[in-house]
């Protein structure tokens, strides 16, 4: 299978820790790449390969893979992180991408 | 400085065509893998097609036979043909850049999209 499923939606109290998960056989060959959605604006990577954050992501973003699971974890979760955060994979034939269900991230 | 924008998007009535294009600065777009993305309203992002930097073509199930991918590395664009376009092609397209293998392909820079409305 080619689908990516993530929790709709999660929440996390300002400078706490919030750990979004992707799950998907494809992870257990490629690993997810992350991108921050923000209403109005393009998508943003924020973690790629395993634990890669793009120059001038916060290092309080991280990544990691087990098995059919892909993480991305905020620590000290801040007010401009609320946002929708994608996975994204390649399927088995590892030439059409898919992304993930989607979640949504609140900061209360 | 790395920039993509994208163009080409509007109001088209079902089974009409349209060419968005995605003029992009800062780097070769033949060098590099390219991606089309949309998002749908109130959806989730959905990944279109690629094409390789060696011009090798790939598309989602949904768009298949329908949308085609190409660029002119002349004018360092991107385009997206889209025929017979449907209700459910509405949606915000963006374009994006492949970083390639040593970033396993991640998409490291983005346009800001081009809303495509298909309605009558």
């Amino acid at each position: 299978s080619s689908e990516l499923t993530q929790d709709p939606a999660v929440s996390v109290a300002l400078g706490q820790t919030v750990r979004i998960t992707c799950q998907g056989d494809t992870l257990r060959s490629y690993f997810a790449s992350w991108y921050q959605l923000k209403p109005g604006q393009a998508p943003v990577l924020v973690m790629y390969g395993e634990n890669k954050r793009p120059s001038g992501i916060a290092d309080r973003f991280s990544g990691s893979t087990s098995g059919n699971t892909a993480s991305l974890t905020i620590t000290g979760a801040q007010a401009e992180d609320e946002a929708d955060y994608y996975c994204n994979s390649r399927d088995s034939s590892g030439n059409v991408y898919v992304f993930g269900t989607g979640t949504k991230v609140t900061v209360l | 400085e790395v920039q993509l924008v994208e163009s080409g998007g509007g109001l088209i009535q079902p089974g009409g065509s349209l060419r968005l294009s995605c003029a992009a600065s800062g780097f070769t777009v033949r060098s590099y893998y390219m991606h089309w993305v949309r998002q749908a309203p109130g959806k989730g992002l959905e990944w279109v097609s690629v094409i390789s930097a060696g011009g090798v073509t790939y598309y989602a199930d949904s768009v298949k036979g329908r949308f085609t991918i190409s660029r002119d590395n002349s004018k360092n664009t991107l385009y997206l043909q889209m025929n017979s376009l449907r209700a459910e092609d509405t949606a915000v397209y963006y374009c994006a850049r492949d970083c390639g293998g040593d970033c396993y392909h991640a998409s490291d820079y983005w346009g800001q999209g081009t809303l495509v409305t298909v309605s009558s």
